[in-house]
């Protein structure tokens, strides 16, 4: 079956750091790929996505690339802020699937200023 | 522009009491879930429905029952809560298509005591 791994939490990090968070899966099929966040007190909403191999999502100044070779999407952003801090889920969708979405477990990131 | 609606956004049950939740979602989608979110596990789907009058069970579906009399209306029940079952439950919703992500309400916050 399909799944999501993510690099365990939590992350903190300064104010202007380099974030990445590692992400690889595990699918049968040709599955699209998502990063969400969600801030404290909120559901989950969509960071962003790519829908096939060597797709660029991008916002926010966030990015992650869709590499099929090594089955990953692995979330960066060149500089982060305080306002960053959040929990961050990666997640696949499969066709084969019935529409359901595998989630990773996680990430919690916190930014200092 | 309400997007995914969840009722009530707190509740506190006594174990062996029942309850309804509530979601309701003004986007015309046909995919609905519910999910449980507990520290350290990550989402873990409980029911969704690919359809107006069709459900189905997810990966943790025991004490739980749903129904999609309508397709904007995805109902969750509890017949006789367990302390268990404290959790923050997640509705979302989404379109056909694999490439669509999930669209998530805000959230209920359950506490069985």
């Amino acid at each position: 079956g399909n799944s999501v791994t993510q690099m365990e939490g939590p992350v903190t990090l300064s104010e202007e750091a380099f974030l990445t968070i590692n992400c690889t899966y595990t699918a049968t099929g040709y599955p699209s790929l998502f990063w969400y966040v969600q801030y404290p007190g909120e559901g989950l909403q969509l960071l962003l996505k790519a829908t096939k191999a060597d797709d660029k999502g991008s916002n926010k100044g966030f990015e992650a690339t869709y590499r099929k070779e090594t089955t990953s999407f692995h979330l960066e952003k060149g500089s982060v802020q305080v306002s960053d801090s959040a929990v961050y889920f990666c997640a696949l969708s499969d066709k084969t699937n019935a529409g359901k979405s595998t989630f990773g477990d996680g990430t919690t990131l916190t930014v200092k200023p | 522009n309400a997007g995914v609606t969840q009722t009530p956004k707190f509740r506190v049950l006594k174990t062996g009491q029942s309850m309804t939740l509530l979601c309701a979602q003004d986007m015309n989608h046909e995919y609905m879930y519910w999910y449980r979110q507990d520290p350290g596990m990550g989402l873990r789907l409980i029911h969704y429905s690919v359809g107006e009058g069709t459900t189905a069970k997810g990966e943790v579906p025991d004490g739980y029952n749903v129904s999609r009399l309508k397709k904007q209306n995805f109902l969750l029940g509890l017949e006789s809560a367990a302390p268990s079952q404290t959790s923050v439950y997640f509705c979302a919703s989404s379109r056909l298509d694999s490439n669509s992500p999930l669209h998530f309400g805000n959230g209920t916050r359950l506490t069985v005591t």
